[in-house]
């Protein structure tokens, strides 16, 4: 079973402002990482799937990049909005078995 | 196109009853997996499923089984519910492995009393 952690647990910033999550991963064995977004009472949504290292994607104001070598990725939100308000979640994929899903960064945009 | 569909959305059980949960996939995909998420907590990988075979199964016990049919619909059964059991269950379908996007529905949430 993968040691998946997501850090910070939850996060309260103000409208605009910039934020960002780290989810860090056993490097050994790595095949691919995915990022969602779980809004309350949604479906998570799939936001990036990531498989090289140094990979970078964007997606709007949201992008992440990759570093498989020391086991992490960063999520990034440029200028939040209330809108953004959600848990993201990451999940490696180690070798091509299930993906492991962290606990999770809670986010909390203030208008 | 219609998303992953699940039923029932709300399920109250007692211990020691079984439960089947249901789940479509968007159309075209040929993998479902199934995940348990407890509050707190990230989805825990149960099953996979992929042209009716068992392609993964999770660090779950031998009460939970689940089955893939013709169509690509599955389902996931439960027996000998135990109050730990409580929790979201989340289908997510793919188009085939595991490793690629998966599109969620939008749960079951049992409760067993």
């Amino acid at each position: 079973i993968l040691n998946v952690e997501q850090s910070p647990q939850s996060l309260h910033v103000q409208e605009g402002d910039s934020t960002n999550f780290t989810c860090s991963f056993p490097s050994s064995n790595f095949y691919a990482l995915h990022w969602y977004r779980w809004e309350t009472a949604k479906s998570p949504e799939a936001l990036f799937v990531m498989t090289l290292n140094g990979d970078e994607k964007k997606k709007g104001r949201i992008s992440a990049t990759l570093n498989t070598k020391e086991g992490y990725s960063y999520l990034y939100i440029k200028g939040s909005q209330p809108e953004d308000s959600a848990t993201y979640l990451c999940a490696p994929v180690e070798g091509r078995r299930a993906l492991t899903f962290g606990s999770g960064t809670r986010l909390q945009v203030q208008p | 196109d219609a998303g992953v569909t699940q039923s029932p959305t709300h399920l109250i059980k007692t211990r020691g009853q079984h439960v089947t949960l249901r789940c479509s996939p968007i159309s075209g995909h040929k993998s479902v997996s199934w995940y348990q998420q407890v509050l707190g907590q990230g989805p825990q990988f149960i099953f996979q499923y992929y042209e009716k075979e068992e392609r993964g199964r999770g660090n779950f016990p031998d009460r939970f089984s689940a089955r893939q049919f013709p169509n690509y619909s599955s389902e996931l059964n439960v027996n000998a519910l135990l109050l730990g059991d409580s929790a979201l269950y989340l289908c997510a379908s793919s188009l085939s492995s595991r490793s690629e996007t998966q599109y969620f529905g939008p749960g079951t949430r049992l409760l067993v009393l």
